[in-house]
């Protein structure tokens, strides 16, 4: 095992664009993450799944945004009609089990919305 | 937000010494857990300190936690060049809380 891995690892896009980023976690891991962090900033949490079911949505998440994870497995980040303040690093993280444990970053996907 | 607020904003030191940062959260928590993070990459789990620990040790870090005070520092002894990074601290409140609120960050600058 590798490790959270991201892809793409940077996206550029036309604004009005829809974009879609992929995070497949640590495998035995039955919690994935989904936060955006903008340049100088900390990550801010956009999204949380327990196996395959969506348990919390920051207000962040605006309609544009949905995230999926259909067999608890890998899951998916898609913006739709992309503006130029999405622009971001968006990144992936996954844990085991307990709440508050420690979480497994991937390597983020870089977009840039032109 | 209920983010937390790191402090320097900014450090730069020389190989060898020490490098201390702070910081400083809004409501009690579960835990509190320090991330690093290197240029342009995906964030590094450092140490995880519970709301009933004081101090906790691995390698060359040492983290406090002051819960009265809502604060927490992470020191770094005889630091090097492959410290330089950027430094978060994350906490996690409430008993079912699940994601990791970040403050702003330190970079650290260990010049050789």
């Amino acid at each position: 095992d590798t490790g959270v891995s991201q892809n793409p690892r940077h996206k550029i896009t036309k604004r009005g664009q829809n974009v879609t980023f992929r995070c497949d976690p640590i495998s035995e891991h039955n919690r994935l993450y989904w936060y955006r962090q903008t340049l100088g900033q900390g990550p801010e949490f956009l999204t949380y799944f327990q196996n395959e079911a969506q348990l919390e949505k920051s207000r962040l998440l605006s309609d544009r945004f949905s995230a999926e994870r259909p067999k608890g497995s890998f899951s998916t980040l898609e913006i739709q009609r992309t503006e130029q303040g999405d622009s971001a690093m968006y990144l992936c993280a996954s844990s085991f089990l307990a709440a508050g444990n420690e979480q497994f970053f991937g390597p983020g996907t870089r977009l840039t919305v032109l | 937000s209920q983010q937390g607020e790191e402090d320097p904003q900014a450090l730069s030191i020389q190989e060898g010494e020490n490098a201390t940062m702070n910081c400083s959260y809004k409501t009690s928590i579960n835990n509190l857990q320090w991330y690093r993070q290197n240029s342009g990459r995906g964030l590094v789990h450092l140490i995880l300190i519970r709301s009933n620990e004081r101090e906790k040790h691995s390698g060359r870090l040492r983290v406090t936690l002051d819960t009265s005070k809502k604060s927490s520092s992470l020191l770094i002894t005889a630091s090097r060049a492959a410290d330089t990074a950027s430094y978060f601290c994350a906490t996690v409140f409430g008993s079912s809380a699940r994601q990791l609120t970040f403050g702003s960050g330190t970079q650290l600058t260990v010049l050789p």
